[in-house]
Formats: structure tokens, sequence, C-alpha cells
């Protein structure tokens, strides 16, 4: 079963607006990370957040983590069609020890120009 | 500049027929990976390694097996390919607890 569960599952939204997608996890996580898949192509990581820290930016994305809802959040802020992609969260749970991550089912973002 | 490279990108297999998908990179990473992705479904874990020589069972392994001969390369074999293997399967690698650098994927169909 999947460790990560994206809310929603799809999202279609104006250029300039901004996007916000969650995550949902079942156990204990040494990090939470959020990748970007372009359609027919691989995933490209964009930002990883550890279990001790609760918000972390890097350009316009914004990823907040509460370990005790065990749920994360990525914010994109003033959209471009560029962005339209699938997002996954994927968790490296502490039970793994660091060795694999669990990915979600995604959640497809649509930009329309 | 390569990072993850898989070859082939596309391949058609009839059920039964057996293939080798490979996977290098150039990053000296000492962990690799084996998903694949069906629709709905996300990525599942086939197989993973935690360095040469070393092989693990992930999430779906059955009907698949792999090798890490070499650091930098890993291979996917189908022994027996079923149309339930038909889908897009990603390598990846990491040096972890970092971020996967992911490969292009390899589509595969068995009829």
């Amino acid at each position: 079963s999947q460790q990560g569960e994206e809310d929603p599952q799809a999202l279609s939204i104006q250029e300039g607006e901004n996007a916000t997608m969650n995550c949902s996890y079942k156990t204990s996580i040494n990090n939470l990370q959020w990748y970007r898949q372009n359609s027919g192509r691989g995933l490209v990581h964009l930002i990883l957040i550890r279990s001790n820290e609760r918000e972390k930016h890097s350009g316009r994305l914004r990823v907040t983590l509460d370990t005790s809802k065990k749920s994360s959040s990525l914010l994109i802020t003033a959209s471009r069609a560029a962005d339209t992609a699938s997002y996954f969260c994927a968790t490296d749970a502490k039970e793994t020890s660091g060795s694999r991550l669990t990915f979600g089912e995604g959640t497809q973002l649509t930009v329309n120009p | 500049n390569a990072g993850v490279t898989q070859t082939p990108k596309f391949r058609v297999l009839k059920t039964g027929q057996s293939m080798t998908l490979l996977c290098a990179q150039d990053m000296n990473h000492e962990y690799m990976y084996w998903y694949r992705q069906d629709p709905g479904m996300g990525l599942r874990l086939i197989h993973y390694s935690v360095g040469e020589g070393t092989t693990a069972k992930g999430e779906v392994p059955d009907g698949y097996n792999v090798s890490r001969l070499k650091k930098q390369n890993f291979l996917l074999g189908l022994e027996s390919a079923a149309p339930s293997q038909t889908s897009v399967y990603f390598c990846a690698s990491s040096d972890a607890p970092y971020g996967y650098t992911f490969g292009s994927g390899t589509r595969l169909t068995v009829v």
C-alpha cells in the first residue's frame, strides 16, 4: 500500500494563482520529499523537508510538514503554465532507515494560460 | 552530465519472452532503485540496491530479478514476461537520504 496519499488527485487553476497540494502518510518518517513529473518524463526532485523541520522554501515553492498530523503541503506561488505536471510526495520511513522512498499516487496540476 | 540513463526507451514483448532493462548512473551513487508506474497507482518499488553486489526486494518484486555487479549499473530482468508487466519502468539513484535522480523511463508493452 502507498505510504503517501496526495490530495486533490487533480487541480486546475489559472496562471498567476497559487496551487496547494496536500500529502498524508502513515508511519514515522526521517524526511518527506516532493517530486515533479512532466508528461512522459522521469521524476525530478523538488525539495526535501526533514522530520524536525516545519517549513521550507525554495524559490516559488513552500513546503510545510506537520508530523503530529502526518501531513505535508506543497504550495506553488504565482503559478505558470510551465508548472503543469504531476506532483508526488515521497516518504523516507524511519523503519527502512533511509534505504528507500515510498511514493504517493500524485496530484495532476494544470495551469491554464 | 548524463545522470541516470535507461535503455531501451521503448520495447514490445510477447508473453513468455525475456528481456533485461539496463540502468547506468555516473554520479557514484551508492543506492539504486527500480520502480514501475501504472496509471492511478503512483510509483511502486520493485527492487533496490544499497551498494555494489547487494540487492533487496521492494513492494512488487514477483516476476523480476535484478543484479548490481558494478556500482554504476543496475539491471532489471524479466524472465517470462506477462501482460501484467506492461508498465513504465523508472530507474533512480541516490546517496540516501537525499533526493533521487530518475532516468527518463522505459515504456514496456507485453502482448
